[in-house]
């Protein structure tokens, strides 16, 4: 049983399109991760947060950008998206180093 | 720079026989984790097996076992005991402790398991 749950699970915008993807973890964990997953290509970590304070961002656009409210929820929030963002965005908790437990993604495609 | 590379894009393996999948890492770090994932057709990660970098023996976890080997920076996996199931893509992944953001991953290997 994942104790992260991510929705929606697929979703298709238009590039003018605002939107916004939801990672929610019942793990207790005190650290919550954004991956971008896209053909091809290895997991490209976007944001870490821990304690709620982001203690990561690797050059990602400005079109993305991350809310974590509390330390049960993670928020990507996607506007004026390209074409090539369309990937799988993997949310993931932690609360030690030797472990991280994924969600189950959104499938996202930018038209 | 990739830190971590797996070399195998591809693998077929029968149905009970064992399978290696190839993982080598970089780092500086004295403390850091490896780690092995599953991704299904479904697209979620699972997580198989953890080792760290001043773990003494090899890590286990049912048919997954990691063969560590430091001096040569090289943590692969073998899958005994192959079924259906196990068709997936498997990730090698690497923290450097310190560091909440050092989580890389490999490019990752496609197991396709046949009767």
């Amino acid at each position: 049983e994942t104790g992260v749950t991510q929705t929606p699970r697929h979703l298709v915008m238009g590039m003018t399109n605002k939107k916004s993807l939801k990672c929610e973890q019942h793990l207790g964990h005190n650290a919550m991760y954004w991956y971008k997953q896209s053909a091809k290509k290895p997991l490209e970590l976007m944001f870490v947060y821990s304690l709620e304070e982001r203690v990561e961002n690797n050059s990602v656009p400005s079109r993305f950008s991350p809310e974590c409210p509390n330390s049960s929820h993670l928020f990507l929030h996607l506007h004026t998206l390209q074409p090539e963002d369309s990937a799988l965005y993997l949310c993931a908790s932690s609360h030690r180093p030797n472990e991280q437990f994924f969600g189950p993604g959104t499938r996202l495609t930018v038209l | 720079a990739q830190k971590i590379t797996q070399t195998q894009p591809g693998m077929f393996v029968q149905e009970k026989e064992a399978v290696t999948l190839d993982c080598t890492y970089d780092t500086s770090d004295p403390s850091y984790g490896l780690f092995w994932y599953k991704q299904p057709s479904s697209g979620e990660m699972i997580f198989l097996i953890y080792q760290g970098s001043y773990d003494q023996q090899n890590a286990t976890e049912g048919r997954y076992s990691l063969n560590f080997q430091k001096a040569r920076k090289s943590a692969n996996l073998v899958i005994s005991a192959s079924q259906l199931g196990d068709s997936a893509m498997y990730f090698c992944a690497m923290r450097e402790v310190d560091s909440w953001g050092k989580f890389q991953f490999g490019a990752g290997t496609q197991v396709v398991v046949t009767p």
